[in-house]
């Protein structure tokens, strides 16, 4: 158990829709990173949050959001869905910056029908 | 965007075999990190490095950074059926201080005959 806890396990949904994704850091991590894993791109980083504040962004699209809350929570939010954001999607956290070992929960696998 | 280039792409051998996986680039990094995902799971981190010519082992497996900091390997030996799994290797790429981004090469997948 790496301590990072994500939520739901499994979406599914339709097209056009939005959705959310919630994860937990480990206790006493500051850092949260979200990728989506698909079987083409394999691990693509989207965004990084600490402490709150966005610290570092990769490919994330336009029509994705995401934040980190004072308890240190995370959202991602995924709106306009399209059939190609069908993925995993994983979240990672670490003490503080991205050069420390990342610890990933186990993933939300999200099916756009 | 910046890559990894993981090899081989996928291995099939014998149990008790050793096993030996690569990730190069041309980037430089300052951090590399070797985890295995097993299926409907998130990765788990296996080993990190953060020295040139650094040396790590974590039972049967054993990392190296590479001298020029462009490469890094991971060994297994011995294999047994519960190797299976898809093995990535991720270098931290630094734009400035501890800030940087995680690049992920795009995994081997290890199978192992009982």
């Amino acid at each position: 158990d790496s301590g990072v806890t994500q939520t739901p396990k499994h979406l599914i949904t339709a097209t056009g829709q939005r959705v959310t994704l919630r994860c937990s850091p480990r206790s006493g991590d500051l850092s949260v990173y979200w990728y989506q894993q698909s079987l083409d791109q394999g691990l693509q980083f989207l965004i990084q949050y600490y402490n709150g504040e966005e610290r570092a962004k990769g490919n994330i699209l336009e029509r994705f959001s995401a934040q980190q809350f004072p308890d240190l929570h995370s959202e991602l939010n995924l709106s306009s869905l399209e059939l190609g954001d069908s993925a995993l999607y994983f979240c990672a956290s670490s003490v503080e910056g991205s050069n420390q070992p990342q610890h990933f929960g186990d993933g939300t696998r999200l099916s756009i029908l | 965007g910046q890559q990894l280039n993981q090899s081989p792409q996928s291995m099939f051998i014998q149990e008790g075999e050793d096993v030996s996986m690569n990730c190069t680039s041309s980037s430089i990094f300052n951090t590399w990190l070797w985890y295995k995902q097993d299926p409907g799971e998130g990765p788990v981190l296996l080993i990190a490095l953060y020295k040139a010519g650094e040396l790590t082992s974590n039972g049967r497996l054993t990392a190296q950074f590479g001298i020029t900091r462009k490469d890094s390997f991971l060994n297994i030996s011995a294999s047994i059926p519960s190797d299976v799994g898809i093995y990535f290797c991720a270098g931290f790429l630094s734009y400035g201080g501890s800030q940087g981004n995680l690049i992920f090469g795009k995994g081997t997948k290890l199978s192992v005959k009982p």
